[in-house]
This record gives C-alpha cells, sequence and structure tokens, in this order.
C-alpha cells in the first residue's frame, strides 16, 4: 500500500526567508505525486504534479526517487503563502482505478 | 467545464440519526470519484473511492458507507451517526487534462454530531 508522509504539522518563516516543505512516500510502482494548496476559506487545489516540472507562485518540487522524496521549495516566502500544503501521491489500483492518498499536511505561515 | 458540486455546506445532527451527503459532477464521464475526511492534524483521510456505478471501495473500516447509483453522483451514508463521526468531508474527482491528472475537490460539509 502506498502511504505519503508530511514530517512537520507546522512550518513558521520570515518573509523573504527560504521555505521547504518536506515530502516523503511509499510506493512500490512509479509514483504520481503532486502539491495541493489550502488558502484560508477557499477550496483544496493542485499547485504542482511532478511529471510537469513546473514553477508555479515560485514553489518547485523535484521527485528524488532514491530517497523517495518530493520536497516543495520556495527561495522567498511571501505573506501570501501562508496556507496548507498537502502533497499526494496517485496509484494505479487496477481496472482503471486511481488511488490518491494525500499526507496530513504542513501549515506554512509566513511571518511579516 | 468540468464542476463539482456537494450538499450541503453544514449540517447538524443527533447522534443515532441517518445521514447522507450527496456528491455530483458535471461536465465529464466515468470519473473516479472520491470521499475524504479532514481533521486537523490527520490531514485528508481517503475514506472511500468509486471506478464507476455501483463500484465501491473502502480505505477505513467505520461507521460509514458509500454508494454510486449513477455515473456522475456518489453519495455518503450512514444509517446511525456516532460522536466520531464528525468532521469536514470532502468529495473529489479525478480528472484527465493535457497537462496532467489532477484532483479537484468540492466545497465540503461540515458535519457535526450533537
Amino acid at each position: 500500500a502506498q502511504r505519503v508522509t508530511q514530517p512537520e504539522k507546522l512550518l513558521s518563516v520570515f518573509k523573504g526567508a527560504p521555505v521547504e516543505l518536506k515530502c516523503n512516500y511509499s510506493y512500490s510502482g512509479s509514483p504520481e505525486l503532486f502539491w495541493y494548496v489550502q488558502y484560508s476559506r477557499q477550496r483544496l487545489q493542485l499547485l504542482l504534479r511532478h511529471i510537469s516540472r513546473e514553477s508555479i507562485k515560485g514553489f518547485t518540487a523535484d521527485l528524488n526517487k532514491g530517497e523517495t522524496s518530493f520536497h516543495l521549495k520556495k527561495p522567498f516566502a511571501q505573506e501570501e503563502d501562508s496556507a496548507m500544503y498537502y502533497c499526494a501521491l496517485s496509484a494505479y489500483s487496477g481496472a482503471g482505478s486511481y488511488q490518491l492518498t494525500f499526507g496530513k499536511g504542513t501549515k506554512l505561515s509566513v511571518i511579516p | 467545464s468540468q464542476t463539482i458540486h456537494q450538499w450541503p455546506a453544514t449540517l447538524v445532527q443527533p447522534v443515532g440519526s441517518p445521514l447522507s451527503l450527496e456528491c455530483t459532477v458535471e461536465g465529464t464521464s466515468n470519473p473516479n470519484l472520491y470521499w475524504y475526511r479532514q481533521a486537523a492534524g490527520r490531514g485528508l483521510q481517503l475514506l472511500f473511492y468509486s471506478v464507476g456505478i455501483g463500484q465501491i471501495s473502502s480505505e477505513v473500516p467505520q461507521n460509514l458507507s458509500a454508494s454510486r447509483p449513477q455515473d456522475r453522483q456518489f453519495i455518503l451514508s450512514s444509517k446511525k451517526l456516532l460522536l466520531s463521526d464528525s468532521g469536514f468531508y470532502l468529495c473529489a474527482w479525478r480528472g484527465v487534462l493535457p497537462g496532467g491528472t489532477e484532483a479537484f475537490f468540492g466545497q465540503g460539509t461540515r458535519l457535526t454530531v450533537v
């Protein structure tokens, strides 16, 4: 079975400081990994996916299969980055079914 | 465009009463559908997922059940609610887009069992 681990429940950084939200996964197959974000009073939404290798709102995440990690990084935190961040893994379960497993989330607080 | 509707937004129910939360998706067919419970410190816990009509996979043994009577309808139910069923419930569907796959979430239902 797959598992997603986010070791930090809460991360506080000062504005302008670098941010790294950690995510480790456990999955025997080839994973599809994501970061989702939930801003205050908004729906949970996709931030970025590993296959896109894109930078969204200054955030990047690199899949490291050797370390089974998918850490989210941003060089300079902004106040508007304060939100709840979830790492997620999509795994094929057979017969067209995909299981979406989320970590417990990390609350990022950017201090002005 | 694809949209997901979930209702009600809030619900207060007495212990022992039944529950029915509904989720519908528009603009897509044969979606993978999911029910999650979101709790502080516990993140998003996958409760049920479904690949098609009448096909339900349960991830966590509990007092809840799910059904998929129609392709784009997913229902979370309970015959008798417990206090521990209180929480925030989210419905989601898995979309396949040109850039990759993405989960789309409903607005959520805040359930309080009293």
